[in-house]
């Protein structure tokens, strides 16, 4: 079992729908969770960055952590097709080794 | 302009044939690491290195060699490459908050046949 889980999709959603993204995880002990973004042919970029459990906003994007379920969300309001990436979520324990998800493949239609 | 510089972005080569793909960052960032992407499996961490002569391993080390000897550079050498490290290669840098602040290079892409 992988120690963190994201379903790769694709997700395919109409221009001003929710996004939503999740990962799951078996290690307790992470405590920094990120998302990434990922265009085509380009590096992954920070998106979120949230320590421990909670819910960050960051203009149309939303992160929570519920570290009782090892379960984590990105939600994307309004979406547009330049958010039309590969979203990833990654998690560290100690701030140095960062284990990421296999990255959910996202489409939005106009 | 900040950025993290990959070197070569292509390249193919033959089975155990030593190779070196250099990590450049003009940022003064104190934190480097080297990932590779496969399809289905995400990102995974090769090594990192917290500063100049510190380095540890990450997830998947086996049959990757790195030093940081200064501190914008963080070389990946394969000392002799094989067909499953055929893979996207990324390296990226960070502040002291490395969590909250890395940068990725644009990726190098490697065949060994």
């Amino acid at each position: 079992q992988k120690e963190v889980e994201q379903d790769p999709g694709p997700l395919s959603v109409p221009e001003g729908a929710i996004v939503s993204l999740n990962c799951t995880y078996s290690n307790s002990a992470f405590q920094y969770f990120m998302w990434y973004r990922q265009y085509s042919r380009k590096g992954p970029e920070l998106l979120m960055y949230t320590y421990s459990s909670g819910n960050k906003e960051d203009g149309r994007f939303t992160a929570q952590v519920d570290k009782s379920s090892k379960y984590i969300s990105l939600f994307i309001r309004d979406s547009q097709p330049s958010d039309s990436a590969t979203y990833l979520c990654a998690m560290s324990v100690n701030d140095y080794k960062l284990s990421f998800g296999a990255g959910t493949t996202v489409t939005v239609r106009a | 302009e900040a950025q993290v510089t990959q070197n070569p972005r292509y390249l193919i080569t033959v089975t155990g044939k030593k190779l070196t793909v250099t990590c450049s960052q003009n940022m003064n960032h104190e934190y480097m690491s080297w990932y590779r992407q496969d399809p289905g499996l995400g990102l995974r961490q090769i090594y990192y290195s917290m500063n100049v002569e510190v380095t540890d391993k990450g997830d998947v080390p086996e049959g990757y060699k790195v030093s940081r000897k200064e501190k914008r550079n963080f070389p990946l050498i394969l000392e002799s490459p094989s067909p499953n490290q055929t893979s996207l290669y990324f390296c990226a840098s960070s502040t002291d908050r490395f969590r909250e602040t890395q940068y990725f290079g644009p990726g190098t892409r490697l065949l060994v046949l």
